[in-house]
């Protein structure tokens, strides 16, 4: 079974600043997806970015970046120049290449300061 | 582009009342899922199912039922509603996940409150 640990609850930021979100997963496979997800307030869930496991380089979107260390299981998230907007909960997921189940983590709440 | 959409949209429930949650995606998706949410334990699967007809249990499966009839639609049902099964209910639909570039995409949340 895989899952998916955020150890921060709560963060919070100031605006134009850079912030790092944290994920550990745990599976047995070679072959798994990463997926950092967004929940503003409206509830809605956005996709962030998305890492496959057998891609070396690290992921990036516009201000948002992964650092992905495979041997550590560690999946974390990096906003630069953070905004007011980016202010939402923040969910790390992972699904492996065998099992249809994308498992999350507990989240992690953003607060970005004026 | 409709999505994802789930009705309805809130809902309140007397205890030992029954409910069904609709989940439709016109994205023709293969897997969809149903999700609760809950304060400080993140999403979790309560069903899932990979295709028409197929549906599996997730982590917490108990109290609720699944059927995916079509492969558009995809309901969830609660027998005897119970105030433990207070949340926010979430449905996502994907393509398998090692298709490239594939996310799942998620529906806008059932708030559902049993008294």
């Amino acid at each position: 079974a895989q899952t998916v640990t955020q150890s921060q609850p709560e963060m919070s930021v100031q605006e134009a600043e850079t912030v790092t979100l944290s994920c550990t997963y745990d599976t047995s496979e070679n072959n798994y997806y990463l997926f950092w997800y967004k929940q503003p307030p409206s509830r809605q869930m956005i996709l962030v970015i998305r890492q496959e496991a057998y891609k070396q380089q690290n992921a990036t979107e516009n201000r948002f970046s992964v650092n992905f260390q495979k041997a550590a299981k560690s999946f974390s998230l990096k906003i630069s120049d953070s905004q007011l907007g980016d202010t939402a909960m923040y969910f790390c997921a992972s699904v492996s290449g065998s099992a249809r189940q994308l498992t999350f983590g507990s989240g992690t709440q953003l607060t970005v300061l004026p | 582009n409709a999505g994802v959409t789930q009705t309805p949209k809130f809902r309140v429930l007397k205890t030992g009342q029954s409910m069904t949650l609709l989940c439709a995606q016109d994205m023709n998706h293969e897997y969809m899922y149903w999700y609760r949410q809950d304060p400080g334990m993140g999403l979790r699967l309560i069903h899932y199912s990979v295709g028409e007809g197929t549906t599996a249990k997730g982590e917490v499966p108990d109290g609720y039922n699944v059927s995916r009839l079509k492969k558009q639609n995809f309901l969830l049902g609660l027998e005897s509603a119970a105030p433990s099964q207070t949340s926010v209910y979430f449905c996502a639909s994907s393509y398998p996940f090692w298709v490239s570039g594939t996310e799942a995409f998620f529906g806008q949340g059932t708030r559902l409150t049993v008294v």
